[in-house]
């Protein structure tokens, strides 16, 4: 079974840039969220969506950041603007329904300079 | 909201010791508590999870214990091997957050041959 797949793994752009993830999900699995991790912390929630309805994104900041999940499938994630602290590694993860057990993407390492 | 702390931040230990990472949460509606292990780079890897129905879990060299009285919960590592050297997140969420999952600060495990 493919496990959470996340593009591009790195990016480096400099500020005041847009950038987009983009997130494939485990088969099957209805919950997506997004998570961000700075360096030496653990995961942030952003947004969390059941199928294609964003039922959690209190913590995202939404006056330059957006999310999607179309059809309810794979899920793409912008920031437009960048800023410097932006820079850290954005976490894509999924479960099969909410509070099942989280299967982490490997990452998209942003830098902004 | 639910915080949890992790304790120690790094810990050192001779292959073949014992580890142990302690952890802290404060929201006593909190009933699901993973652990997960990061490599440098790599996405983090569920290793172990306890709901809060249960006191303790084994899975060969791995055990997690939790106190829902005093809301602590710990990782037990046995008989440490070089490749268990990562950092160790734990992580607490509750069923009407839908899987949100609030994360420790980290341990930077290192185990020496």
């Amino acid at each position: 079974e493919a496990g959470v797949v996340q593009s591009p793994r790195y990016k480096i752009i400099e500020k005041k840039q847009p950038v987009a993830f983009w997130c494939n999900p485990i088969s099957g699995h209805n919950t997506l969220y997004w998570y961000r991790q700075n360096l030496g912390q653990g995961p942030e929630l952003l947004i969390r969506y059941e199928n294609e309805e964003a039922v959690d994104d209190s913590q995202l900041p939404k006056d330059r950041f957006s999310a999607e999940r179309l059809k309810g499938v794979d899920s793409t994630l912008k920031i437009q603007p960048a800023e410097l602290g932006d820079s850290a590694v954005y976490l894509c993860a999924s479960s099969l329904v909410a509070g099942e057990t989280q299967y982490f993407g490997p990452g998209t390492r942003l830098l902004v300079l | 909201g639910e915080n949890v702390e992790q304790h120690p931040s790094t810990l050192s230990v001779q292959e073949g010791d014992s580890a142990v990472i302690k952890c802290t949460y404060s929201d006593s509606a909190s009933n699901y508590f993973p652990w997960y292990k990061q490599e440098l780079g790599k996405r983090p890897q569920l290793i172990i999870d306890i709901r809060s129905n249960v006191g303790e879990k084994k899975d060969q060299r791995i055990a997690v214990t939790l106190n829902k009285t005093a809301k602590h919960f710990s990782l037990h590592i046995t008989e440490t091997q070089p490749e268990d050297s990562a950092v160790y997140f734990c992580a607490a969420s509750k069923n009407n957050q839908g899987g949100k999952l609030i994360f420790g600060q980290g341990t930077e495990l290192s185990v020496k041959p």
